[in-house]
């Protein structure tokens, strides 16, 4: 199975960009989203396909996807950005959606 | 507005089963659309479970679920099921539906999770 790869922990200032990576083989041909999960709640789409915004995200989430690493960055970080977040990607062997572990976002 | 409402907590003992439903309101089932099952343990990921097209009735699961996961649906009232047998402590976890817009696309939105506890 595809298997997704999250640091545990990033930790960033206020105001400052915070990136977060997923690494796969060859993960920049697949499609990925992210999402974001605050303590006690259901997880939230931030980013789909790659690099698409739902409505009402803010424009300081942004995506990239390329080569073996994915990249959800965060601009202008705010405390209301701490949680937890998770990458997903289809895995067209398997017609499953594998999540990554997860990155614990912490704004210092 | 497109929402997902889950099935209330439950509690099972070992071995038992556990059948958690998921209503779907501001949106039609159709071919396009599929139902995902995700839960998280305590302090855990989330981990991916399942599919259903509720159009179709045609299911996908991971592997290490097959033979376990049972996921059904009834148009007639927008709801999904996912039940789950032989049920033991590690399977205690939050359970999530999500709507996913062609298999492949992302999962938006979420149900609000039921927590099922598995405990003698």
């Amino acid at each position: 199975s595809y298997v997704l790869t999250q640091p545990p922990s990033v930790s960033v200032a206020p105001g400052k960009t915070a990136r977060i990576t997923c690494g796969g083989n060859n993960i920049g041909i697949k499609s990925i989203h992210w999402y974001q999960q605050k303590p006690g709640q259901a997880p939230v789409l931030v980013i789909y396909y790659d690099s698409d915004r739902p409505s009402g995200i803010p424009e300081r989430f942004s995506g990239s996807n390329s080569g073996n690493t994915a990249t959800l960055t965060i601009s202008r970080v705010e405390a209301g950005d701490e949680a937890d977040y998770y990458c997903q990607v289809w895995d067209s062997s398997s017609d499953h959606p594998p999540f990554g572990g997860g990155t614990k976002l912490t704004v210092l | 507005q497109v929402q997902l409402v889950q099935s209330g907590a439950e509690v099972k003992k070992p071995g038992a089963s556990v059948k958690v439903s998921c209503e779907a309101s501001g949106f039609t089932f159709n071919a396009a659309y599929y139902m995902h099952w995700v839960r998280q343990a305590p302090g855990q990921g989330l981990e991916w479970m399942g599919w259903i097209n509720p159009y179709s009735g045609d299911t996908n699961s991971a592997q290490k679920f097959q033979g376990r996961l049972t996921m059904t649906r009834d148009p007639s009232i927008s709801t999904v099921y996912m039940e789950l047998s032989r049920l033991r402590s590690d399977d205690t976890a939050v359970y999530y539906c999500a709507r996913v817009e062609s298999v492949a696309g992302p999962s938006d939105p979420w149900g609000q999770g039921t927590l099922v506890t598995v405990s003698s």
